[in-house]
């Protein structure tokens, strides 16, 4: 069973761009979170979706957003990115129920 | 903002040795609490998990201890080896929800 797919791992982006990260998660699963992991910051949760609906959401500004598509693939949006949005950005999949998160490898974002 | 405090922030231990990493949370409604192991390159994966029903759960060498009056859990790895070297994440949620808070990280190195 294929486990959770992010692209790209890696991206390297200027100030001011935006950019946006894909996860594939594990077949039947319908939930998708994202989250960013950071040195500083630790993992903070982004926001979550399931059945292409965002349920539950993290304090990132309106700069941070994501989609999620019928086949339960979710993309993550970063616009006017800022030096301090450099992290590793996790994606992971689940059921939908809470228990059992599936993370990915993650995407290495860095802002310059 | 509501917080899981784990200690230490890094921890070596002789193989065969037993290691502990702390946690202690905010929130009275969490209740879940799950331990996720990270290996360098790679996303979080769960390790084991505990409901406040419980005081202890065991899953091979891996114990979750939890003290609901003091707001407290830990993990307990049992004759440690080089192999467990990796970050160890402690959670804590609402149970069927996929917003977790995360601890800081304890960085574990066993050393033979």
């Amino acid at each position: 069973k294929a486990g959770v797919t992010q692209t790209p791992r890696y991206l390297i982006k200027t100030r001011g761009q935006q950019v946006t990260l894909s996860c594939s998660p594990i077949s039947g699963h319908r939930s998708v979170s994202w989250y960013q992991q950071t040195p500083g910051q630790g993992l903070q949760f982004l926001f979550e979706y399931f059945s292409e609906t965002q349920r539950n959401k993290g304090n990132f500004p309106g700069r941070f957003s994501g989609r999620q598509f019928s086949n339960s693939r979710s993309e993550m949006n970063v616009s006017t990115l800022e030096l301090g949005d450099s992290a590793l950005y996790l994606c992971a999949s689940s059921r939908g129920g809470g228990e059992k998160l599936f993370f990915g490898s993650g995407t290495q974002l860095s802002v310059l | 903002q509501q917080q899981v405090k784990q200690s230490p922030q890094s921890l070596i231990v002789q193989k065969g040795g037993i290691s502990i990493i702390n946690c202690a949370y905010e929130n009275t409604a969490f209740d879940y609490f799950p331990w996720y192991q990270q290996f360098p390159g790679k996303g979080p994966a769960l390790l084991i998990a505990i409901r406040p029903d419980v005081s202890e759960k065991k899953e091979g060498r891996f114990t979750i201890s939890f003290n609901k009056s003091a707001k407290q859990f830990s993990l307990h790895i049992m004759d440690s080896q080089p192999g467990d070297s990796a970050t160890y994440f402690c959670a804590s949620s609402n149970f069927g929800n996929e917003k977790l808070t995360f601890g800081t990280g304890t960085r574990l190195t066993i050393i033979p």
